[in-house]
């Protein structure tokens, strides 16, 4: 069955510490997101990927860094410099043509 | 920019009718999704509209007015497991990134 994975589910971090969230899908879309979902909040985009090598920033990339070195994958970095980085995070993925996005699970991040 | 307004929360029971109304001033404009999204769950598609009207989908129906910025979802014969939040996503025409409205929980009560 094709769809996206996120793991961990639930992920307990130290403040100062950084962490990879992980993110794959095997749908063979080209584009590849991330979004920060808070308590009564929509979705907030992070940073998106076009294409395998290319990335750009969302609306609020500060503290977050990505990388996009296969098709399937799309790990997101929290950094230490991210000032409230407890939320649930969100990686979806679409095709150029249908811009419907298929979402993944999601990650639910603690910071102690 | 995009400026996507949608109401917080509404209560319903249980066999009745709720819509959910969406509002959006976009830089372009595309169509228009609806995701269902339970707690701590992942969003799932409802709908996509792109052209003016009601598409209608079992108990979910979704409608757009492109000249009014304007879109509602309808749910009918409310059940308890409808008790989610409903998230409008608008898609611009220069773009394929979605905007996210706030979300709107739909409490279903018995």
């Amino acid at each position: 069955d094709g769809g996206i994975t996120q793991s961990p589910k639930y992920l307990f971090r130290k403040e100062g510490q950084n962490v990879t969230l992980s993110c794959e899908q095997n749908l063979n879309h080209d584009a590849m997101y991330w979004y920060r979902q808070d308590p009564g909040q929509g979705l907030r985009l992070i940073y998106y990927s076009q294409i395998v090598n290319d990335f750009q920033k969302g609306d609020i990339a500060e503290g977050y860094s990505v990388s996009r070195e296969k098709k399937e994958s799309f790990p997101l970095t929290v950094t230490s410099a991210q000032k409230n980085p407890t939320a649930f995070y969100l990686c979806a993925s679409s095709t150029y043509t249908d811009n419907e996005q298929f979402f993944g699970p999601g990650t639910r991040l603690t910071v102690l | 920019g995009q400026n996507i307004d949608q109401p917080t929360e509404m209560t319903a029971t249980e066999g009745a009718i709720v819509q959910i109304n969406c509002t959006y001033q976009t830089s372009g404009f595309n169509g228009l999704f609806w995701y269902q999204q339970h707690a701590g769950e992942a969003p799932t598609f409802l709908s996509y509209n792109v052209l003016d009207g009601l598409e209608e989908k079992g108990r979910f129906s979704s409608f757009l007015s492109r000249s009014k910025g304007y879109s509602y979802l309808l749910l009918k014969e409310l059940q308890m497991k409808d008790s989610a939040s409903y998230l409008c996503a608008v898609s611009p025409s220069n773009d394929y990134k979605l905007s996210f409205g706030a979300g709107t929980t739909v409490t279903v009560r018995a």
